[in-house]
């Protein structure tokens, strides 16, 4: 069974890069699409981006200038690069298996930006 | 981009009873790049549904969603106590996929 695990500082300053790790475990992160989703505290939800084995990305226009999405083989991980970071982009921040629909995700990690 | 609109935002019911969740899509989506999750308070979303009628591994038959075009539904045949909970509809017929705003299903 395919578990998912975020990692990522917690806090971010304003202006700066904010980096999340997606850990996948019970499964080769090879074989799937994998995506990352946003949650702002007590909102809806919003895709920022899928990635398929480096071959197949897709970013969010909204975020496409500042959004970048990778996978490291070796590790089975994916990661996920946000520049520029303001308080609007304060969020739980999950990572999923898929590039349609999404199952499974991760318990998702909280980014908070503020200085 | 495709903007999905949930009605109601909150619905009030109780346990044994039926309840029936709407999303429309402001434009014309495939159904078989629709589905819907469920987020319960502190925990991440679950899928329920995809390619408009195929259920999750694990979801139970009472959940049900139909539709096509820019209406679509999901129904949840006979409530039991822990689908209180938040749902969302999703497009992935388009990019950027996008989620619906959310029902809270709520014990009456």
């Amino acid at each position: 069974q395919v578990q998912l695990q975020e990692s990522g500082p917690g806090l971010v300053k304003p202006s700066e890069t904010l980096s999340l790790t997606c850990s996948v475990s019970g499964g080769s992160i090879s074989d799937y699409y994998w995506g990352w989703i946003r949650q702002p505290p007590g909102k809806g939800l919003e895709w920022l981006a899928y990635i398929y084995n480096t071959g197949s990305i897709n970013y969010n226009p909204s975020l496409k200038s500042r959004v970048t999405i990778s996978v490291d083989t070796s590790k089975n991980q994916v990661s996920l690069k946000l520049t520029s970071v303001t308080a609007a982009d304060t969020a739980v921040y999950y990572c999923a298996r898929g590039g349609g629909w999404f199952n499974p995700w991760g318990q998702g990690s909280l980014v908070t930006v503020s200085s | 981009e495709v903007v999905l609109t949930q009605s109601p935002g909150t619905l009030s019911l109780s346990p044994g009873e039926r309840a029936t969740l709407s999303c429309r899509a402001s434009q014309s989506v495939n159904s078989i790049y629709f589905g819907w999750y469920q987020q319960k308070p502190g925990q991440a979303p679950r899928l329920l549904v995809y390619g408009a009628s195929h259920r999750a591994t694990g979801i139970p038959a009472r959940f049900s969603c139909s539709g096509s075009g820019t209406d679509f539904t999901l129904t949840i045949s006979r409530l039991e106590p822990e689908d209180f909970a938040v749902y969302y509809c999703q497009q992935y017929d388009s990019s950027p996929y996008t989620f619906g705003q959310g029902t809270k299903l709520e014990i009456k």
